[in-house]
């Protein structure tokens, strides 16, 4: 039962590189959300998707960029990373329906950009 | 935009206390939910609730929806090591109906 993964696990990147982080849920979960964690700023809604091909901007979009070819997989891309986007991120998903508020979250992956 | 006020930011207790923390919003929601985050590790779901006035346990965890849907409290009964991580509240309400979560709560917990 693999759940939802993310990987790398760990990524240290120079500002300017694009990055991009993987997700992948075995659910078949309708909804995939991208958070960032950030000391003082708790869990902040990057993207979301409500299915595959529709995607949607959430709290703290600028500068990250999202696809959902496939209903599994959610990667987010860094298109030119920042020092301000030095964070952990943290991939989920939910059910549809009522219940779709309950989210299920990865283990994170830690972004540090130099 | 909306904001989730937590409090307090960081608890350090002894094991066996019992520990409390709250959730505040300046709208009204229509669903509280409780995560606990362990280190290193992803947020999970504790509790859900739908209802103003609703009291929900899971074990020696108990969480209520205030009755004026602008607030959340969660209690934790006799801590154990185990219960140390972040705790969250989140709520979905207000102008935008989105989820959205509070900053967190440290609990430490001193065997």
């Amino acid at each position: 039962d693999a759940g939802i993964t993310q990987s790398p696990r760990y990524k240290i990147t120079e500002t300017g590189r694009q990055v991009t982080l993987m997700c992948h849920q075995t659910w078949s979960h309708s909804y995939m959300f991208w958070y960032r964690q950030d000391l003082g700023h708790g869990l902040r809604l990057i993207y979301y998707s409500a299915a595959a091909d529709i995607t949607d901007k959430g709290e703290v979009p600028d500068g990250y960029v999202v696809s959902r070819s496939k209903t599994e997989n959610f990667p987010l891309t860094l298109e030119s990373a920042t020092r301000s986007q030095t964070s952990v991120y943290f991939c989920a998903s939910s059910p549809d329906g009522l219940r779709r508020e309950k989210l299920f979250f990865g283990s994170g992956t830690q972004l540090s950009v130099l | 935009g909306q904001q989730l006020n937590q409090s307090p930011q960081s608890m350090f207790i002894q094991e066996g206390e019992d520990v409390s923390m709250n959730c505040t919003s300046s709208s009204i929601f229509n669903t509280w939910l409780w995560y606990k985050q362990d280190p290193g590790e992803g947020p999970v779901l504790l509790i859900a609730l739908y209802k103003a006035g609703e009291l929900t346990s899971n074990g020696r965890l108990t969480a209520q929806f205030g009755i004026t849907r602008k607030d959340s409290f969660l209690n934790i009964s006799a801590s154990i090591p185990s219960d140390v991580g972040i705790y969250f509240c989140a709520g979905r309400g207000g102008a935008t109906n989105k989820l959205i979560f509070g900053t967190g709560t440290l609990l430490a917990v001193q065997p």
